[in-house]
């Protein structure tokens, strides 16, 4: 089983529709959630941080968490074409460094 | 802002040569991290530094070794290429502690080609 688990997608939305993308992992001492988007030939871009249970929003992303079903989500509202990238899920797993999911394809329709 | 800087966007090298690729961070960051990304294996941890002088292995440290020498700049040594360290590089840095803790910024990646 992996530790960080993401659907590869491709998520396919309209523009101005609600994209929601979904993490899970595998470890429950995980501390500290992120979200990532990445560009085709570019490096992974933080996005979002979120470290306790609940929503954070910043714009038009909010971040979910839900520690007790071991899930994380990310929504991007009235989603743009610009929006449409890889997501990559990260997550503290007994170590400084992050585990990443295998990232989500998004695709924003025009 | 904080500036990840790699020393290549691009590099070609030939099979058994020592290649060398370098990072430097500009925000006295701690921790330093070197990844690769693959298609469908997504970014694995080969090597992280949490401090000048001190490394640990990541999931995947076979066939290359680090260098931190001083707190800004974290070396990756591939001591003899082979084909299947054809990839993308990424470096990455962190502060410890505080509300931001753990959260990574990224270089702009070094992809390699070994022939």
């Amino acid at each position: 089983q992996k530790e960080v688990e993401q659907n590869s997608g491709p998520l396919s939305v309209p523009e101005g529709a609600i994209a929601s993308l979904n993490c899970t992992y595998s470890d429950r001492g995980s501390q500290s959630f992120f979200w990532y988007r990445q560009y085709s030939g570019k490096s992974p871009e933080l996005i979002m941080s979120i470290y306790s249970n609940g929503d954070k929003e910043d714009g038009r992303f909010t971040a979910q968490l839900n520690k007790a079903s071991q899930y994380v989500s990310l929504l991007i509202r009235d989603s743009q074409p610009s929006d449409s990238a890889t997501y990559l899920c990260a997550v503290t797993a007994g170590r400084r460094a992050l585990t990443f999911g295998s990232g989500t394809r998004l695709q924003v329709q025009p | 802002d904080v500036k990840v800087t790699q020393s290549s966007r691009y590099l070609v090298k030939r099979t058994g040569e020592k290649v060398f690729l370098e990072c430097v961070q500009d925000m006295d960051h701690e921790n330093m991290f070197w990844y690769r990304q693959d298609p469908g294996l997504g970014l694995r941890l080969i090597y992280f530094s949490y401090d000048v002088k001190m490394k640990e292995k990541g999931d995947i440290p076979e066939g290359y070794s680090v260098s931190r020498e001083k707190k800004e700049r974290f070396s990756l040594i591939l001591e003899s290429a082979s084909t299947n360290q054809t990839s993308m590089y990424l470096c990455a840095s962190s502060l410890f502690g505080g509300a931001a803790d753990n959260e990574q910024f990224f270089g702009p990646g070094t992809r390699l080609t070994v022939l």
